[in-house]
């Protein structure tokens, strides 16, 4: 099992372009949940899926859309990118909402000039 | 609103020390997590704890919960250099699973 994936590892953006991350877990979770871990910080939640076909808003959502895909993927979509997210994102995935273990994917490093 | 403070920050110690790192939070939950981050990878999960006085130990780490006293401890006992990194503890509110609320971290240098 390759467990938690992110693509890609780094991408430099300007401001005002757009792009897609990616994330894949291939350990049949229902619960996926992206994340931004700003230089001295701790995680916060920007959105999660608690299954497939729903989407919900965590702590800092603002300038994100999220796709759910499927049961395996879970996108993060920036449409506009702003120097302000610049970040480093970890997508995670736990079997169902309830579950103790979350599993992280290597993150993936994002500059916005 | 959870709350998650972290303290130290930062904390450089001698090879085989003890120190403790402190984690208090604002509101109830009914679990606490322990991460490890080693610079520029992911988290590393370390502990999981579920009820008041729970304690577990792996190594040299050792975490604790109070839940009356919404504090949790990470010890850490004649500390060796293969322990510098960030480490961070993390809360799921109550009924809301989950959803973690990380505190800031605590960089830990261990020096030889």
């Amino acid at each position: 099992n390759a467990g938690v994936t992110q693509t890609p590892k780094f991408q430099v953006l300007k401001t005002g372009q757009s792009m897609t991350l990616q994330c894949a877990q291939d350990m049949n979770h229902n619960s996926m949940y992206w994340y931004r871990q700003d230089p001295g910080m701790g995680l916060r939640l920007i959105y999660y899926s608690a299954s497939e076909g729903t989407t919900d808003k965590g702590e800092v959502p603002n300038g994100y859309n999220v796709s759910r895909l499927n049961k395996r993927e879970f996108s993060l979509r920036l449409e506009s990118a702003a120097p302000s997210q610049t970040s480093v994102y970890f997508c995670a995935s736990t079997p169902n909402l309830s579950s103790y273990e979350q599993y992280f994917g290597p993150g993936t490093r994002l500059t916005v000039t | 609103e959870l709350k998650v403070e972290q303290n130290p920050l930062f904390l450089s110690m001698q090879e085989g020390k003890n120190y403790t790192i402190y984690c208090n939070y604002s509101t109830t939950s009914d679990r606490l997590y322990w991460y490890r981050q080693d610079p520029g990878k992911s988290l590393e999960s370390l502990f999981v704890l579920l009820s008041n006085g729970a304690v577990k130990q792996e190594g040299r780490l050792m975490a604790s919960l109070d839940t009356k006293a919404r504090l949790s401890t990470l010890h850490i006992t004649a500390a060796v250099h293969d322990l510098s990194a960030t480490y961070f503890c993390a809360l799921a509110g109550t009924g809301t699973a989950s959803k973690l609320t990380f505190g800031t971290g605590t960089r830990l240098q261990v020096t030889l």
